[in-house]
Formats: structure tokens, C-alpha cells, sequence
């Protein structure tokens, strides 16, 4: 099955500053690409998203890069404020059924 | 719009005693999920549902826990007996099927004594 790696595991940023969090994927056939933030006591949120026939999207301040022959894509966070804290998880999916998580990174803004 | 909602949202049980948790995806979304997330972990899939059919439950612990969802909509997961090692939270989530986005409640905290 798909095995996903998210790197790196806790994060600490000073506001204003940017945030990178990355993560590989195995399964070449994967195909969806979600970001999702999880504050403490909530569900995950998905954030961002990316498909495979796009290389890179951008929502405001939070963007995706999606490199599908080295099978890794990032989120990045620029101009980091304090609520932009809490975990960050990275998964892969083909076409939406099984989604398989990273471990999550822990970002930290510092004001 | 509503989101997926989940009741309850904290249980505290003995162990060897039985349990549900209840969810309510977004109206109009055909397929439903059951994570499993420990502390400091991604979620992991427990059941996957498209409609009323369970169509992977491969990661689903079937000596004790089950699952429901009767007429494609709301759905239960149940576990009995509980044990120590499952204690964590339970996270249900939606999407509209065919490649969708896929949107989590804000899951149900268990504690096994």
C-alpha cells in the first residue's frame, strides 16, 4: 500500500516569517493530494489540495507544490501569524477513496 | 452548509464494556470514513462506505468492533468489548464521492479505564 513520509515533525517559526512542511508519497498511481490543520480538540480541516495533472496551487497565503516524478509535494505558509499554530497533516489518495496520512507536523508561530 | 457532525464528543468507559459513537456526514455525501487517530498520529482508516456498502474494512478490527449504515446516511461504529488500547479518538468524515474533497467531524474523544 501507500506509505507517506511528512518531515518535519515540530516546527517553530517567528511570525511574519515563511513555513515549509514536506512529504513524500510511494505509490506512483496516487492522485489527490490534500493539507489538512488540526487544532487541538478539532478534526482535521482540509486547508489546500492538489491533483495530479497540476504542479503547484496557491490560496492566499498557503500554496502547494506537487513534484510527481521525485513523488513529493510541499505546503508552504508565508507571512506565518500566531493562529496559523497547530498540526499540519500531508495525504495521499487515488481518486479520493483511501486516503494515507503523514504524522503530522507540529508548527509553532512565535509572536 | 452543516458539517459532519459526531456525538458524543468525550466517552469514558470501563473496559469490557461496549460503546458507540454516532456521526451525520454532509448532506448529499455519498461516502463515509471511520479513522482511528492516536495521539501524535495521522488519522488511519478503519471502514469506508459508499452508500449503505461498506466497500473496505479491511483495517477494521472485526472480533470487536462493527459498524453500520443503514440507509446510506447516518452511520455507527460500535466496539465491544472496549479495551485499554483504544482509547484515542474517533473521526468520522464525509465527501461527495468520485475524487471529492473529503471533510472530518470533530471526532469523539475515548478513554478506557
Amino acid at each position: 500500500g501507500e506509505n507517506v513520509e511528512q518531515h518535519p515533525s515540530t516546527l517553530s517559526v517567528q511570525e511574519g516569517d515563511s513555513a515549509v512542511i514536506k512529504c513524500t508519497y510511494s505509490d506512483s498511481a496516487s492522485n489527490y493530494f490534500p493539507w489538512y490543520k488540526q487544532e487541538l480538540g478539532k478534526g482535521p480541516q482540509l486547508i489546500i489540495d492538489i491533483r495530479s495533472n497540476v504542479g503547484e496551487k496557491k490560496d492566499q497565503r498557503i500554496a502547494v507544490t506537487l513534484n510527481k516524478t521525485a513523488k513529493h509535494f510541499s505546503l508552504h505558509i508565508t507571512e506565518t501569524q500566531p493562529e496559523d499554530s497547530a498540526v499540519y497533516f500531508c495525504a495521499a489518495s487515488l481518486y479520493g477513496n483511501q486516503f494515507y496520512f503523514g504524522t503530522g507536523t507540529s508548527l509553532t508561530v512565535i509572536p | 452548509e452543516a458539517g459532519v457532525v459526531q456525538s458524543p464528543r468525550y466517552k469514558i468507559i470501563e473496559k469490557k464494556q461496549p460503546v458507540a459513537f454516532w456521526c451525520n456526514p454532509i448532506s448529499g455525501h455519498n461516502t463515509l470514513y471511520w479513522y482511528l487517530q492516536n495521539l501524535g498520529q495521522g488519522p488511519e482508516l478503519l471502514i469506508r462506505y459508499e452508500n449503505e456498502e461498506a466497500v473496505d474494512d479491511s483495517q477494521l478490527p472485526k472480533d470487536r468492533f462493527s459498524a453500520e449504515r443503514l440507509k446510506g446516511v447516518d452511520s455507527t461504529l460500535k466496539i465491544q468489548p472496549a479495551e485499554l488500547g483504544d482509547s484515542a479518538v474517533y473521526l468520522c468524515a464525509s465527501s461527495p464521492g468520485g475524487g471529492g474533497e473529503q471533510y472530518f467531524g470533530p471526532g469523539t474523544r475515548l478513554t478506557v479505564t
